[in-house]
């Protein structure tokens, strides 16, 4: 079946960096992939749709300048953590959306962001 | 998008089949029924996906009722791998756009004991 990997999978980094996370997809091209975060013990939740060649979509609440989401290809989403707080501290997980109907979505492995 | 209905948990003997229901009573004609899994600390793993037929392929089955009002997924020999959450998703199948993510619940968390 078909792959998305992240990279990396796990980053610790200093209250006020950034730090960039990679989404791609290895043996399909995905117009769109999506960002969702979860918080232990919660579920995911969507924060941005990444559109190739275009502007993300963000849901409501999610700061834009704070995540900021490049879809340079169409098999590279990356998502930047900008002046990350503890409070970003989160699992950060991709997904990639199936060519063909019935447009399968194809998630990465995650992320594990913590902010010291 | 269709609301699902779960039980938020589950135990499965080792080697048993896992039954997990899921209620989709608002359901439309055109909506699929998916069901993806998540293991700890690992990205959701699409399971099987079915619009009125019931359908299978090597992880599981899935078995939707006449008036799709409800559905359940079967892990026919579940392994202490298949422990994980598993989330029913209710969805028409869009490519693009925020309409294409897919709106996660509580899931059921099954637990395979030895």
């Amino acid at each position: 079946g078909a792959v998305v990997s992240q990279h990396p999978s796990w980053v610790i980094c200093k209250s006020g960096t950034s730090v960039k996370i990679e989404c791609r997809s290895l043996d399909f091209q995905a117009t769109t992939m999506f960002w969702y975060r979860q918080f232990p013990k919660q579920s995911l939740m969507l924060m941005a749709t990444s559109n190739e060649g275009s502007k993300a979509t963000y849901e409501q609440g999610v700061e834009k300048d704070k995540f900021l989401i490049n879809h340079a290809s169409l098999t590279l989403s990356t998502l930047t953590v900008t002046s990350a707080h503890p409070e970003d501290s989160s699992f950060y997980i991709c997904s990639a959306v199936g060519p063909l109907p019935p447009y399968e979505q194809y998630f990465g492995p995650g992320t594990r962001l913590t902010v010291t | 998008d269709a609301k699902t209905t779960q039980p938020p948990s589950m135990d499965c003997a080792e080697g048993r089949a896992a039954n997990l229901p899921c209620n989709h009573s608002t359901i439309s004609g055109n909506e699929y029924v998916y069901w993806y899994r998540q293991i700890h600390s690992q990205g959701p793993q699409y399971i099987i996906h079915g619009l009125k037929n019931n359908e299978t392929n090597e992880m599981a089955s899935l078995i939707i009722t006449e008036d799709r009002k409800s559905s359940t997924l079967i892990l026919p020999h579940a392994t202490l791998r298949d422990t994980a959450v598993y989330y029913c998703i209710v969805r028409v199948p869009r490519y693009g756009g925020s309409q294409g993510n897919l709106i996660f619940g509580k899931g059921t968390k099954l637990s395979v004991k030895p």
